[in-house]
């Protein structure tokens, strides 16, 4: 089956620096959604981008397919930022079956 | 005005026990999935099921049965609850075929003592 693998599996940043986490996978892709999980548990959708970019607010996202992986950027990080961030993908165009990558620790320090 | 909801939030039992957790969803989508998240974080599905029928059934032991009564609600009955059934199980819901992304619910911390 595909693989997932996310780098670095750690990181810790003080706050207002700027991040990349990378995700990449072993196979043609048709869909690809990065995630944060809260401290608290929550999982949270933050990008659904199986190609091109895409931004939101802080955050934005790049997704190459052709080369296999996909990109989070993380602006002026905030401790609110803390968390795991899990990139999945997906053979099929819906989330029918993603594989999820071990997610990325992100600890943001005030 | 919860999205996906699930219930308990915690659950402790002793091995041997029958349990269950329930799930619903108000988003109108056609597709539920119940995910297991071990104690390294991992994630992996376990089922799938669109309009109530079961589409994804991973290599999952059959003490674990999930229901769907109607496409708003996926159910996870889990029989003869051991040790490594210890997790936070996790329902989400999508609408597959107009790709939208996961919406998952705020989890299920199962321990069994």
């Amino acid at each position: 089956g595909i693989q997932v693998e996310q780098s670095p599996p750690d990181l810790i940043l003080q706050e207002g620096a700027n991040s990349t986490l990378r995700c990449n996978f072993s196979d043609s892709v048709n869909n690809l959604q990065w995630f944060h999980q809260n401290p608290w548990g929550q999982l949270i959708n933050l990008f659904y981008i199986p190609s091109g970019t895409k931004q939101n607010g802080r955050l934005s996202a790049t997704t190459v397919a052709t080369e296999r992986y996909s990109l989070l950027y993380i602006s002026s990080s905030q401790t609110t930022d803390s968390g795991v961030y899990f990139c999945a993908v997906g053979t099929q165009g819906g989330s029918e079956k993603l594989v999820f990558g071990k997610g990325t620790k992100l600890t943001v320090n005030p | 005005d919860t999205a996906v909801s699930q219930t308990p939030k915690y659950l402790v039992t002793q091995m041997g026990n029958d349990k269950s957790i329930k799930c619903e969803q108000n988003l109108g989508h056609d597709t539920m999935y119940w995910y297991k998240q071990d104690s390294k974080k991992f994630l992996k599905i376990m089922f799938s099921y669109n309009n109530k029928e079961l589409i994804i059934n991973e290599t999952v032991p059959n003490r674990f049965s999930p229901k769907s009564p109607d496409k708003a609600h996926l159910n996870l009955h889990i029989n003869s609850l051991e040790l490594g059934d210890s997790a936070v199980y996790f329902c989400a819901s999508s609408q597959v075929r107009d790709r939208v992304p996961l919406h998952f619910g705020n989890g299920t911390r199962l321990t069994v003592t």
